[in-house]
């Protein structure tokens, strides 16, 4: 079965730090990636995806995420966080003829001002 | 606001009682979704549409479960003889069907058994 894993549950840092947050997919096939983000009373928003190909892809809010496929990987990163940032983070997979998305258990950040 | 909306937003509700659900999605959308949400866990699927069809339903669907889009926009999730492990966050998404395309979540509705 598909899974996705998110191994950092909760991460804590001050402003303007460096963010990198992980994600596994277990499907050896063709995919489709993505990152989610709930910030505090709203419903999930898309952060960014990836379909094909550059395996760099760049997002909303200067967040940015890196497709490695021999890792099967697709991690998360900022260069500097805002407190704004704090929020929960889920990775999202699915394959290509799948068209439901398969979630990792999420990372919440909290970012100290 | 053109976004996908949820009804009710808050749902509680005593052991045993039917409860149902409802989404709108965007309207120019032909595909839905329903997922379930539990504290500390990300979205796990419950079921799709294309349109008025149900394509897909996961495991986690029980015969308790049932969902239909009648005439390919609105959709209701019903819950008969609910449990107290049915409470969780219900959440609706849509999307295009195009080759390449996302998923716009609504705000969900929590469902809390007593």
């Amino acid at each position: 079965a598909q899974s996705v894993s998110q191994h950092n549950h909760h991460v804590i840092l001050s402003e303007a730090a460096s963010l990198e947050l992980g994600c596994n997919y277990s499907y050896g096939g063709t995919v489709n990636l993505f990152w989610y983000v709930q910030y505090p009373g709203q419903h999930l928003q898309l952060l960014l995806k990836y379909f094909s190909g550059d395996p760099l892809v760049k997002g909303i809010k200067g967040f940015e995420a890196e497709f490695i496929k021999s890792k099967f990987s697709f991690n998360l990163r900022k260069p500097s966080v805002q407190w704004s940032d704090t929020a929960e983070y889920f990775c999202a997979v699915n394959r290509g003829s799948a068209r439901q998305l398969t979630f990792g258990s999420g990372t919440q950040l909290t970012v100290l001002p | 606001d053109t976004g996908v909306s949820q009804d009710p937003r808050h749902k509680i509700t005593k052991r045993g009682q039917n409860v149902t659900f409802r989404c709108d999605p965007i309207s120019e959308h032909n595909r839905l979704y329903w997922y379930r949400q539990t504290l500390g866990q990300g979205p796990e699927f419950l079921t799709y549409f294309q349109n008025e069809a149900q394509l897909e339903k996961s495991r986690l669907l029980s015969d308790r479960f049932s969902a239909e889009r009648p005439k390919g926009s609105f959709s209701t999730l019903e819950i008969q003889r609910t449990e107290q492990g049915d409470s969780a966050m219900y959440l609706c998404a849509s999307s295009l069907d195009r080759v390449h395309y996302e998923q716009y979540f609504g705000p969900g509705t929590r469902l809390t058994v007593t």
